[in-house]
């Protein structure tokens, strides 16, 4: 099992609709969580980050937490072309330092 | 505005040369990383350096080593590089939970 996995896509979503992304870790002890979006050929840039059981909104941006199921989302409002990306989700490792676990990403695509 | 300056955006060596791949941060962090990133297999830990001086193996150290002498610089040697090494190399800084990252640089290996 992977540490940190999500599902490669491509989500196909509508302009204006719901994008729903999700994400599964297996250490119990993380404790912080974060949502990265990446452009084709660009570097990761943070969007969201979440340390508490529940929603945290940002915007358009929902980041949700569940960690009995050790499971972690994303939701993007209002769906536009320029939200298509690649989404990647980190979860911290043990041992402080900032040291982040990396699922390969789930690819987004807005269409108009 | 945060700042991780890598120190080329694209990069082509060849086998067996020493490649060095220099990052810079202005935000006064103690953390910094590197990361190799290939499709399919997601952001992977190269080194890291919780301190001048001071570094450890991530999951891939394999064929590399780091230098940190100064808080803001933290450098990835690639002591002769390989065509397996051919990847987009990311930089990173952070603290207080946040991790901010570099533009990249992309290597080929001839």
């Amino acid at each position: 099992q992977k540490e940190v996995e999500q599902n490669s896509g491509p989500l196909s979503v509508p302009e204006g609709a719901i994008a729903s992304l999700n994400c599964t870790y297996s250490d119990r002890g993380s404790q912080s969580f974060f949502w990265y979006r990446q452009y084709s050929g660009k570097s990761p840039e943070l969007i969201m980050s979440i340390y508490s059981n529940g929603d945290k909104e940002d915007g358009r941006f929902t980041a949700q937490l569940n960690k009995a199921s050790q499971y972690v989302s994303l939701l993007i409002r209002d769906s536009q072309p320029s939200d298509s990306a690649t989404y990647l989700c980190a979860v911290n490792r043990a041992g402080g330092y900032n040291k982040l676990i990396f699922g390969a990403g789930t690819r987004l695509a807005v269409h108009p | 505005d945060v700042k991780v300056t890598q120190s080329s955006r694209y990069l082509v060596k060849r086998t067996g040369e020493k490649v060095f791949l220099e990052c810079v941060q202005d935000m006064d962090h103690e953390n910094m990383f590197w990361y190799r990133q290939d499709p399919g297999l997601g952001l992977r830990l190269i080194y890291f350096s919780y301190d001048v001086k001071m570094k450890e193996k991530g999951d891939i150290p394999e064929g590399y080593s780091v230098s940190r002498e100064k808080k803001e610089r933290f450098s990835l040697i690639l002591e002769s590089a390989s065509t397996n090494q051919t990847s987009m190399y990311l930089c990173a800084s952070g603290a207080d939970r946040v991790t901010f990252f570099g533009q990249g640089t992309r290597l080929t290996v001839v």
